[in-house]
């Protein structure tokens, strides 16, 4: 499944599915992207990060994609499980004052 | 390696009152950020300390304030609590300055917040 994470911000998967959260980022200038995971009742968890001179980076059974024509960003999650269920923030950072910019997160809910 | 621990995980507090959250980082990490985390707002930046400095700022009231102690760890204050205050508040301790690209943020559990 997809989903776009501002404008809907739940996604339901069947267990064993790929799952597919989008992050439309805001600054054309932001160089590096980041993606956490929230469990309930937990802190944000890092997963995986990539710097704008690279458009694809793969991690264990995640992948993160980066389109800066379109400035958006994607986190693939393969065999979705039950244990990935949680939220999803993307984070972007311009560089000048390092701060992280996140969004809003996007829920992830996988079904048996 | 203990990951980084906060300080009370929930207190509920009325309004007026005032409130001190604290954050112990990962042992070796000198950057502090704090986070105010609310199911409207999302996360949003209160500030971050490198080597006891307040290196960034969000835009929060003067009401919200924090320090960092030469071990590293840090302390957060509400004073004059209101009702929008309830959130849960995140500390998060890197190596180096956040967003550097090296250095991820590593998120405590949190403190729950509830003011009455």
């Amino acid at each position: 499944g997809e989903s776009v994470g501002l404008h809907l911000p739940t996604l339901s998967v069947q267990e064993g599915d790929n799952s597919i959260i989008n992050c439309a980022y805001s600054n054309s200038a932001s160089d590096y992207f980041i993606w956490y995971k929230q469990e309930s009742g937990k802190g944000p968890q890092f997963i995986i990060d990539i710097r704008s001179n690279m458009d694809k980076r793969q991690g264990q059974r995640v992948t993160v994609l980066l389109n800066k024509t379109v400035k958006h960003l994607s986190l693939q999650i393969a065999a979705t499980q039950p244990g990935d269920s949680a939220v999803y923030f993307c984070a972007e950072n311009a560089g000048n004052n390092r701060k992280l910019i996140w969004g809003l997160g996007t829920s992830l809910a996988v079904n048996p | 390696k203990a990951g980084v621990t906060q300080t009370p995980r929930y207190l509920i507090k009325t309004r007026g009152q005032q409130v001190t959250l604290s954050c112990s980082p990962i042992s070796g990490h000198r950057s502090v950020s704090w986070y105010q985390q609310t199911p409207g707002q999302g996360l949003q930046f209160l500030f971050e300390y490198f080597s006891e400095t307040q290196r960034n700022k969000g835009n929060f009231p003067g009401r919200f304030s924090g320090r960092q102690f030469s071990n590293s760890r840090s302390e957060m204050n509400v004073s004059t609590l209101e009702l929008g205050d309830s959130a849960l508040y995140l500390c998060a301790s890197s190596l180096d300055t956040p967003g550097s690209g090296a250095n991820v943020l590593t998120f405590g559990a949190g403190s729950r917040l509830t003011v009455l």
